[in-house]
């Protein structure tokens, strides 16, 4: 596709559940950042990655937040035990060169 | 590790007018400045950037200024209209190159 695409787009979840969020990159793009924006916020770094790599991980909040990529391809952001404070929309871009571009994202609530 | 600082948080005015909203850095390795506008329920959407060797950039109403002296740079629009009307949030890089920290954005409400 053209743009940066995440699935699912919205994902309701009992407390204590784990989910998984799919970013698919621009074709090309080898890095890689996951934010979070919670409701009238500003977007809060996650994770960098780099090809499969992730040299900065220093955003993830707590161990219950993980995320892999395969080669320069799909990434996936793993909550496990969810807390209604995870409740937010989770932002995935890709870069290319130095311009970033961002998915639509998945709003994440948990109930 | 990188801060930055979005001024003001909100800003009203009427269509015509200009806007200029300012941001400050703290880590003075940073080299990249980008400016995203996200509207209500849409993603961010990149709308200008700048690089840390060139101290101004313009791109049709829309104008980008960096100081890397005083480390702080602005988004100016001119000629404002109502489809302007957004959260608009600058960004800068981290030392390392592996993150764009971002301000807490500036509601931007252009009013006809």
């Amino acid at each position: 596709g053209a743009g940066v695409s995440q699935s699912p787009s919205n994902k309701v979840t009992e407390k204590g559940k784990d989910v998984e969020l799919r970013c698919d990159p621009i074709s090309g793009h080898t890095a890689l950042y996951w934010y979070r924006q919670r409701l009238g916020q500003g977007l809060e770094f996650l994770i960098y990655f780099q090809g499969n790599s992730a040299p900065d991980k220093s955003g993830l909040p707590s161990d219950r937040f993980s995320a892999e990529r395969t080669g320069e391809s799909v990434s996936t952001l793993t909550i496990q035990r969810t807390q209604q404070e995870d409740s937010a929309v989770y932002l995935c871009a890709s870069k290319g060169g130095v311009r970033a571009f961002f998915g639509q994202g998945t709003r994440l609530t948990v109930v | 590790g990188e801060n930055v600082e979005q001024h003001p948080s909100t800003l009203s005015v009427q269509e015509g007018d200009s806007a200029v909203i300012k941001c400050t850095y703290s880590d003075s390795a940073s080299n990249y400045f980008p400016w995203y506008k996200q509207e209500l329920g849409k993603r961010p959407q990149l709308i200008i950037d700048i690089r840390s060797n060139v101290g101004e950039k313009k791109d049709q109403r829309i104008a980008v200024t960096l100081n890397k002296t005083a480390k702080h740079f602005s988004l100016h629009i001119t000629e404002t209209q109502p489809e302007d009307s957004a959260v608009y949030f600058c960004a800068a890089n981290n030392q390392a190159g592996t993150a764009l920290i971002f301000g807490k954005g500036t509601t931007l409400s252009v009013s006809s």
